[in-house]
């Protein structure tokens, strides 16, 4: 089983929907946490910190659960320019982060 | 300002040869990493240094792999023996310090035939 698993997708929506991610990680002494966005054959970029109380930078939220483990991203009023594949982020310690596989959205007209 | 960037773009070689990637951090950033992405995965890591030390090597899959920082600037990832297997983007990024956010390179595919 891989450390952080994610729902591979592809998510297709229209614009303007609302859309979540789910992520699940597996080592409880995970101490934090991300979302990345991932352009096709680009390199990831940080979307957002995670934080157990809950964090929102406009129209995206996220969620940490640590008892269960979970960590989820919405997104709101969906852009075009929302298309790419959002990774989830656990890290262990300082330095060792480890990928989810990611989850890849597409926003159509 | 500059960001991190990666040398070359595109690598194609041929099974059983040395390959070097290099990459260039941000200025002043003193953590800088080196991960592995497959096609539909997820980057994985592989390395991290602190300075001109690895401080955490545990992700090189086997000793065909090795990596340097002699400077603590500049980074070299060098492959031995490369097999087919080891294609894939392989990715550097680098941080301001331990635990502190990480900026990624454009990355270097690497194409072993």
């Amino acid at each position: 089983r891989k450390e952080v698993e994610q729902d591979p997708g592809p998510f297709n929506v229209p614009e303007g929907a609302t859309v979540a991610f789910n992520c699940t990680y597996s080592n409880s002494a995970s101490q934090s946490f991300f979302w990345y966005r991932q352009d096709c054959r680009k390199e990831p970029k940080l979307l957002m910190s995670v934080y157990s109380s809950g964090n929102e930078d406009g129209r995206f939220t996220a969620q940490l659960n640590r008892a269960s483990q979970y960590i989820s991203l919405l997104i709101r009023d969906s852009k075009l320019s929302d298309s790419a594949t959002y990774l989830c982020v656990v890290r262990r310690n300082n330095n060792d982060m480890r990928f989810g596989a990611g989850t890849r959205l597409t926003v159509k007209p | 300002g500059a960001g991190v960037s990666q040398t070359p773009s595109n690598k194609v070689t041929e099974k059983g040869k040395y390959v070097e990637l290099r990459c260039d951090p941000i200025s002043g950033h003193t953590a800088l990493y080196w991960y592995r992405q497959s096609l539909g995965q997820g980057p994985e890591f592989l390395i991290y240094f602190q300075g001109t030390g690895a401080a955490d090597d545990s992700g090189l899959p086997n000793d065909r792999f090795f990596a340097v920082r002699p400077e603590g600037s500049v980074s070299t990832l060098k492959i031995q023996r490369t097999e087919r297997g080891d294609s894939a983007v392989y990715l550097c990024a680098s941080g301001r310090g331990q635990g502190e956010t990480q900026y990624f390179g454009p990355g270097t595919r690497l194409l072993v035939l």
